[in-house]
């Protein structure tokens, strides 16, 4: 089954503790993105990648880090997290339908962060 | 800054049709337009694109004006399941993917 997968789904740390949102997708997408959703400002793009080792900023990056070692997985770092990063995570991949890509979405992360 | 505007509720009858208007009155040549929706803090969801044509597919419709400045989203015979906040997108569509700005879409409520 075609699947975007996030791990963990829900997660409560404390500030500055360095932590990792691990993204997987088995369908072999070129593509893969970062985004967050805050009430009242929607979804944002944090980063993204084009293919292994080209990752850019999307456009709320201040705080993260990615890599993109492998296709298949584009993990997210938050190497001092701070309680302006509590927010729903979600990580896409790219979605061939007819001519055209755009994204197929994962379940979420939900993060507090106190 | 979204490209896209939509009114912020709407209800629906279920077993009716749900009809989402969006104006997209800036729309380029080489913008797609998309439809997605939300189920309650779950993922997003594709459900439909097109440029100027109208398209339909298992889950809904969309009509596009001639003028593309505006579309509609036509979900034939609303579930309760279909109760979700449904997002119009423009977006020029890249080798690779495309860039998805989401606005605050529409939050349709379908009722029993």
């Amino acid at each position: 089954e075609a699947q975007v997968t996030q791990n963990p789904r829900y997660l409560i740390t404390v500030t500055g503790k360095k932590l990792t949102v691990t993204c997987s997708q088995n369908m072999n997408h070129e593509y893969m993105s970062w985004y967050r959703q805050d009430p009242g400002l929607g979804l944002r793009q944090i980063y993204y990648s084009m293919n292994v080792e080209v990752t850019d900023k999307g456009d709320v990056p201040e705080g993260y880090k990615v890599s993109r070692k492998e296709k298949r997985n584009f993990p997210l770092i938050l190497e001092s997290p701070s309680p302006n990063q509590t927010s729903l995570y979600f990580c896409a991949s790219s979605l061939k339908m007819g001519v055209v890509k755009t994204q197929y979405f994962g379940p979420g992360t939900r993060l507090l962060v106190l | 800054d979204a490209k896209t505007t939509q009114p912020p509720s709407m209800d629906c009858a279920e077993g009716r049709a749900a009809n989402l208007p969006c104006n997209h009155s800036t729309i380029s040549g080489n913008e797609y337009v998309y439809w997605y929706r939300q189920i309650h803090s779950q993922g997003p969801q594709y459900i439909i694109h097109g440029l100027k044509n109208n398209e339909t597919n298992e889950m809904a419709s969309l009509i596009i004006t001639e003028d593309r400045k505006s579309s509609t989203l036509i979900l034939p015979h609303a579930t309760l399941r279909d109760t979700a906040v449904y997002y119009c997108i423009v977006s020029a569509t890249m080798e690779y993917g495309n860039k998805l700005v989401f606005g605050a879409g529409t939050i349709l409520r379908v009722k029993s």
